[in-house]
C-alpha cells in the first residue's frame, strides 16, 4: 500500500509567483487536509477537501486555493508568494471527514526569497 | 474555537528514563485529541489519539496519555524513553478531525 506522497520535496520561488503542490491520498482516501508549517511552529490548518469539495478552511487568504480530482489526488496553489509564505507544506490524507485518523505527506519544503 | 498549548518548548531527558510531555486544550465543545511526533525532515505520524471512551490511551512505540477534561489536559507520558524517541511532538485538538489545531510542539531530546 503506497503511502501519502508530495511532489515536489523542495521549491525555490520569488516573492509575487504562483507555485503549484501536490499530493497524492494513500489508496482508498477520499478526503485530503493541507498545512503549513513554518519553522519551528506547529502545523496551521488551511483547507480539507472531501470527495472533490471544500471541506473547511482556515484563516488563509484567497490567494491559497485547492482542487481535489476524482482520483482524491489534490492540489494546492499560492497566487502573488509572500515572504511569510516559506513553510512547509504537509497534506493528509484519511478514509473520511470526522473521527478518521489522517496520515500525513513528507510535505514540500518552499523557500519564498 | 479551540486551541492548544505545550507548556514545555524543549524537554531533555536522559535514556531509560520516565517522561511526560504537556498539553492543555481549550474549547468550547467536544473535542478528539491527538499526538503526533515528527522525525527531522518527515511528515507527522500519528502516536495515539482519543476520540471517546477509556480516558487513558495507549499508543505506539509504548507511549501513552491520559485525557482531563476537568483540568482540560492530555499529558504525554513514556516509562522508559530511547535514543530514537528523540524528535518534535504535537498535541492536537479537533472538533471534528478536519479544522485540527495543533501546539507549537516539544522537542524531545535523549541522552545517553
Amino acid at each position: 500500500e503506497t503511502g501519502v506522497t508530495q511532489s515536489p520535496t523542495h521549491l525555490i520561488k520569488t516573492r509575487g509567483q504562483q507555485v503549484t503542490l501536490r499530493c497524492s491520498s494513500q489508496s482508498g482516501h477520499n478526503t485530503v487536509s493541507w498545512y503549513q508549517q513554518a519553522l519551528g511552529q506547529g502545523p496551521q490548518f488551511i483547507f480539507q477537501y472531501y470527495r472533490e469539495e471544500e471541506n473547511g478552511r482556515g484563516n488563509f487568504p484567497p490567494r491559497f486555493s485547492g482542487l481535489q480530482f476524482p482520483n482524491y489526488s489534490s492540489e494546492l496553489n499560492v497566487n502573488a508568494l509572500e515572504l511569510d509564505d516559506s513553510a512547509l507544506y504537509l497534506c493528509a490524507s484519511s478514509l473520511g471527514t470526522g473521527r478518521y485518523e489522517q496520515y500525513f505527506g513528507p510535505g514540500t519544503r518552499l523557500t519564498v526569497t | 474555537a479551540q486551541s492548544v498549548t505545550q507548556l514545555d518548548s524543549q524537554v531533555p531527558v536522559f535514556e531509560e528514563a520516565p517522561v511526560e510531555l504537556r498539553c492543555n486544550y481549550s474549547s468550547s465543545v467536544s473535542v478528539y485529541l491527538f499526538w503526533y511526533v515528527q522525525y527531522p525532515n518527515q511528515g507527522l505520524q500519528l502516536l495515539l489519539k482519543y476520540l471517546s471512551g477509556s480516558t487513558l490511551v495507549k499508543g505506539i512505540n509504548g507511549f501513552e496519555a491520559e485525557f482531563n477534561k476537568s483540568q482540560t489536559s492530555f499529558h504525554l507520558r513514556k516509562p522508559s524513553v530511547h535514543i530514537s524517541d528523540t524528535a518534535e511532538y504535537f498535541c492536537a485538538v479537533s472538533p471534528n478531525n478536519n479544522d485540527m489545531r495543533f501546539g507549537a510542539g516539544t522537542r524531545l531530546t535523549v541522552k545517553p
